[in-house]
């Protein structure tokens, strides 16, 4: 069994100022973990994935993402927000065997303030 | 390269209809997959096809179903739409059972 918890459903930054979306896990399988990105009536977009191999990953657009096995973290970084990173951000994971069904987390609204 | 392609991207249909949306995958990638998107409930996995063989299912009730054909692209289908079957409908291929997903802008449907 696997789940994703994203524990805040809306982050609120100034532009500028840093950027911290948390994610916890759980996971029968050695997961792979991803972020995804999704801008108002689009699709998903690849921010960055873990896939068991450096545990601090950068993904596009500044982003990075460190994987901490011992807190079952993987949160979400960015040193300066942009007004464009405004979106909702998706932490999923995905098992490394058996059906490789990915389980989402509920989305973290990302809110810019210029 | 072309990304994951869907169609129609917004319908509205009435209680009672069915309907069908159509998704073409990155060319090369043989598994698609399909989401439900609500405020409600989130991102839902409904079904996953490779190589035209239905390989994983959701938890959604047999209304729901899909196909793929060949050439990778998919089809899914709602029978009987009920007014909480409105949604964002993605899609997305990945080129490998562990790769990363490609999604498609999605298909939103509004049951009236």
């Amino acid at each position: 069994a696997q789940s994703v918890t994203q524990l805040d459903s809306h982050v609120s930054v100034s532009e500028g100022t840093p950027v911290l979306l948390r994610c916890n896990y759980s996971s029968s399988y050695s997961p792979s973990l991803f972020w995804y990105v999704q801008h108002p009536n689009k699709g998903l977009q690849l921010l960055l994935k873990y896939t068991s191999a450096a545990t601090l990953v950068k993904g596009i657009n500044g982003f990075e993402a460190e994987f901490k096995k011992s807190e079952t973290s993987f949160h979400l970084t960015k040193p300066s927000a942009h007004m464009s990173d405004a979106a909702e951000y998706f932490c999923v994971v995905s098992p490394s065997g058996g059906s490789y069904i990915p389980t989402f987390g509920r989305g973290t609204s990302l809110i810019v303030h210029p | 390269k072309a990304g994951v392609t869907q169609t129609p991207r917004y319908l509205i249909k009435t209680r009672g209809q069915q309907v069908t949306l159509s998704c073409s995958p990155i060319s090369g990638h043989r598994s698609v997959s399909w989401y439900q998107q609500t405020p409600g409930q989130g991102l839902q996995f409904l079904f996953e096809y490779f190589s035209e063989t239905q390989r994983n299912k959701g938890n959604f009730p047999g209304r729901f179903s899909g196909r793929q054909f060949s050439n990778s692209r998919s089809e899914m289908n709602v029978s009987t739409l009920e007014l909480g079957d409105s949604a964002l409908y993605l899609c997305a291929s990945k080129p490998t059972p562990t790769g990363e997903l490609f999604f498609g802008e999605g298909s939103r449907l509004t049951v009236l």
